[in-house]
């Protein structure tokens, strides 16, 4: 079973746009960490936020964590076409435990 | 550092059959962990192996087995193969020195597993 929940499922934006995703989860976590995959391929990890964090930036990232909530939300900025690609966020509490998932489109 | 390999890359099987895939992780990384994603369960976690020694678990039926090696080199066995076990097996390497408590994972390309 899955523990996040992303939404939206699909995401299709112009380059240069923001694009935000949002990520909701169940259980207690220690952090919740952010990936990207690329057309089936392995997972790139973008960015760990810590259960006592609620911001943190990555250079065009920004993850933002409200354990109250139990959500964390994705921002890429200024999107390009390389940014087109499925986004996961996978839950940690002594395993990761990912979603589904938010396939975005960055249209040129 | 050279990344996260898998092998083989592809692989077709008929039921029934068994399948072992090959983790070699990232130099110095003690930590392997396996998925198995699908387009209708996602990821999901299988389980994970630090120095040698089992981890953790995840829901899979015993079919689904592992082990590592000395070099943290690990191995993943799927014994009498389902349809349903068609899916892309990920492996993730890490330090693994924080216990699952926020190390970054390092992921392979995948196999992609193909029952028929």
């Amino acid at each position: 079973s899955q523990q996040g929940e992303e939404d939206p499922q699909a995401l299709s934006i112009q380059e240069g746009e923001n694009a935000t995703m949002n990520c909701s989860y169940k259980t207690s976590i220690n952090n919740l960490q952010w990936y990207r995959q690329n057309s089936g391929r392995g997972l790139v990890h973008l960015i760990l936020i810590r259960s006592n964090e609620r911001e943190k930036h990555s250079g065009r990232l920004r993850v933002t964590l409200d354990t109250s909530k139990k959500s964390s939300s994705l921002l890429i900025t200024a999107s390009r076409a390389a940014d087109t690609a499925s986004y996961f966020c996978a839950t940690e509490l002594y395993k990761l435990s990912f979603g589904a998932g938010t396939t975005v489109t960055v249209r040129a | 550092k050279a990344g996260v390999t898998q092998t083989p890359r592809y692989l077709i099987k008929t039921r029934g059959q068994q399948v072992t895939l090959s983790c070699s992780p990232i130099s110095g990384h003690r930590s392997v962990s396996w998925y198995q994603q699908t387009p209708g369960q996602g990821l999901q976690f299988l389980f994970e192996y630090f120095s040698e020694t089992q981890r953790n678990k995840g829901n899979f039926p015993g079919r689904f087995s592992g082990r590592q090696f000395s070099n943290s080199r690990s191995e993943m066995n799927v014994s009498t193969l389902e349809l349903g076990d068609s899916a892309l097996y990920l492996c993730a390497s890490s330090a693994g020195t924080s216990g699952g408590q926020g190390d970054t994972q390092y992921f392979g390309p995948g196999t992609r597993l193909t029952v028929l």
